[in-house]
C-alpha cells in the first residue's frame, strides 16, 4: 500500500526568503505525485503534479517541485516566498494500474507554512 | 458560480443525529470522493464513486454511508453521529481526463465543518 510522509508539521520563514517542504513516500508500483495548498477556511487547491517526463515541475504561483525516484521524494520549493503563501500544503499520491491513476489519493499528514514580515 | 459545491458549509449536532452532507458538481466528472480531514493527519479517503452505479468503502467507511444520486451528486450520511465525527468533510470530483488522458487530477470543494457534541 502506498504512504506518504511530510517531514515538516510546520515551517516558519520570513518573507522573501526560500523555502523547502519535504514529501517522501512509499508505494511499489509507479505513481503520480501531487502538491495541493489550502488557504485558512477554503478547500484544497492543485499547486502542481508529476505524472511523467522532465523531473522538474512548475506549478502556480511560483512554487516547483522535483520528483526523486531513487529516494522516492518529491520536495516543494519557492526562491521567494510572500505573506499570501501563509497555508497548510499537502503532498498526495496516486499510484497507477495499468498506467492510468487508480483513482485514490493517499495524503501526507500536511506542512503549515507561515511567513512572517 | 463554484466547480464543486458542499452543503452546508458549517454543521453543529448532538450525538445519536442522523446527518447528511451534500455534494454537487458542474464540471461532468464520473469519479466523486468523500474525505476527512483531521488536524495533523491529512485527509483519508472514506468512500468514493466511479459512477452512479459504482460504491467503494475507502480508508475510514465504518459509520458512514454514501449515496450517489446522479452523476453530479454525491451525498455522505452519518447514519448515528458520534463525537470522533468532529472533522472537516471535503468532496472531490474527477475523470480519467480532468488533468490530461489517464492523470485522474481531483478537484476539491470547499469542505463542510461538522460539529458533534
Amino acid at each position: 500500500a502506498q504512504s506518504v510522509t511530510q517531514l515538516d508539521s510546520q515551517v516558519p520563514v520570513f518573507e522573501e526568503a526560500p523555502v523547502e517542504l519535504r514529501c517522501n513516500y512509499s508505494s511499489s508500483v509507479s505513481v503520480y505525485l501531487f502538491w495541493y495548498v489550502q488557504y485558512p477556511n477554503q478547500g484544497l487547491q492543485l499547486l502542481l503534479k508529476y505524472l511523467s517526463g522532465s523531473t522538474l515541475v512548475k506549478g502556480i504561483n511560483g512554487f516547483e517541485a522535483e520528483f526523486n525516484k531513487s529516494q522516492t521524494s518529491f520536495h516543494l520549493r519557492k526562491p521567494s516566498v510572500h505573506i499570501s503563501d501563509t497555508a497548510e500544503y499537502f503532498c498526495a499520491v496516486s499510484e497507477l494500474a495499468g498506467g492510468t491513476s487508480y483513482g485514490k489519493l493517499t495524503f501526507g499528514q500536511g506542512t503549515i507554512l507561515t511567513v512572517h514580515p | 458560480d463554484a466547480d464543486v459545491t458542499q452543503t452546508p458549509r458549517n454543521r453543529i449536532t448532538k450525538t445519536g443525529k442522523r446527518i447528511m452532507l451534500e455534494c454537487s458538481q458542474t464540471k461532468g466528472h464520473d469519479r466523486m470522493y468523500w474525505y476527512r480531514q483531521d488536524p495533523g493527519l491529512g485527509l483519508r479517503l472514506i468512500y468514493y464513486s466511479f459512477d452512479v452505479k459504482d460504491i467503494n468503502k475507502g480508508e475510514i467507511s465504518d459509520g458512514y454511508s454514501v449515496s450517489r444520486q446522479a452523476q453530479a451528486k454525491f451525498s455522505l450520511s452519518l447514519e448515528s453521529a458520534i463525537p470522533n465525527q468532529t472533522a472537516l468533510y471535503f468532496c472531490a470530483t474527477s475523470d480519467l481526463t480532468s488533468g490530461g488522458a489517464g492523470t485522474d487530477t481531483q478537484y476539491f470543494g470547499p469542505g463542510t465543518r461538522l460539529t458533534v457534541l
